[in-house]
């Protein structure tokens, strides 16, 4: 069966520090992969996606990057964090067939 | 540009009603439609799937219907119990897109 792991569940850090979440999916070859972000009291907010390796859509010009260096990990970077950048951050995958989409447990930053 | 709403933000019902959440989205031409639950802190977790070929799915205690034509779904909840009480999401994926639009949810309590 198929799992996504993302990590750390919780980060605080300050300002103008970088970044770096770490999405992988077990289980199954060539997924779609997401980053969401859900800022509190508000929907979700599709941040990147990628069909394939290297491949990489930004939905939202910000502070923050996408990379897909494996075909199952997917990586969302900032070289400078800001406040605005707090929030609860989702990976996700779906199959190239668009399917069912399968979410992970969530990273909650906090940018101090 | 598909929007996704979802009536009501919270509801509170007391244990054992049946209930109805309801989803509606602007624009008929979507590949599928999925439903959510978020627990406090938690990310996502799938419910039910329907395709736009579709009209309903059941799930357990869960039935969630698509009137596509008419931009609507819901989600109906039979015999509530009090671990129902969750967030519940739902998310289009338009035709020929990779992405998931999501609604900003219906926060539900089902009291003792």
């Amino acid at each position: 069966s198929q799992t996504i792991h993302q990590w750390p569940a919780t980060l605080v850090q300050p300002v103008g520090s970088p970044l770096s979440l770490e999405c992988t999916v077990e289980g199954t070859s060539n997924p779609n992969l997401y980053w969401y972000r859900q800022a509190a009291g508000r929907g979700l907010q599709l941040l990147f996606y990628s069909v394939g390796i290297g491949q990489i859509s930004s939905e939202v010009p910000q502070n923050l990057s996408a990379s897909r260096p494996q075909d199952r990990q997917f990586i969302l970077s900032s070289k400078k964090l800001l406040l605005s950048d707090s929030g609860f951050y989702l990976c996700a995958w779906s199959s190239t067939e668009n399917t069912e989409a399968f979410f992970g447990q969530g990273t909650r930053l906090t940018v101090v | 540009k598909q929007e996704v709403t979802q009536i009501p933000a919270a509801l509170s019902v007391p244990e054992g009603e049946n209930l109805v959440l309801n989803c509606s989205f602007t624009d008929s031409a979507i590949y599928n439609l999925q439903w959510f639950r978020q627990d406090p802190g938690k990310g996502l977790t799938s419910l039910l799937l329907i395709q736009s070929s579709q009209r309903e799915q059941t799930s357990g205690r869960l039935n969630a219907s698509l009137d596509k034509s008419s931009g609507r779904s819901t989600l109906y909840i039979a015999a509530s119990q009090p671990g129902d009480s969750a967030t519940y999401l739902c998310a289009v994926r338009p035709s020929g897109s990779y992405k998931l639009i999501f609604g900003s949810g219906t926060r539900l309590l089902v009291r003792p």
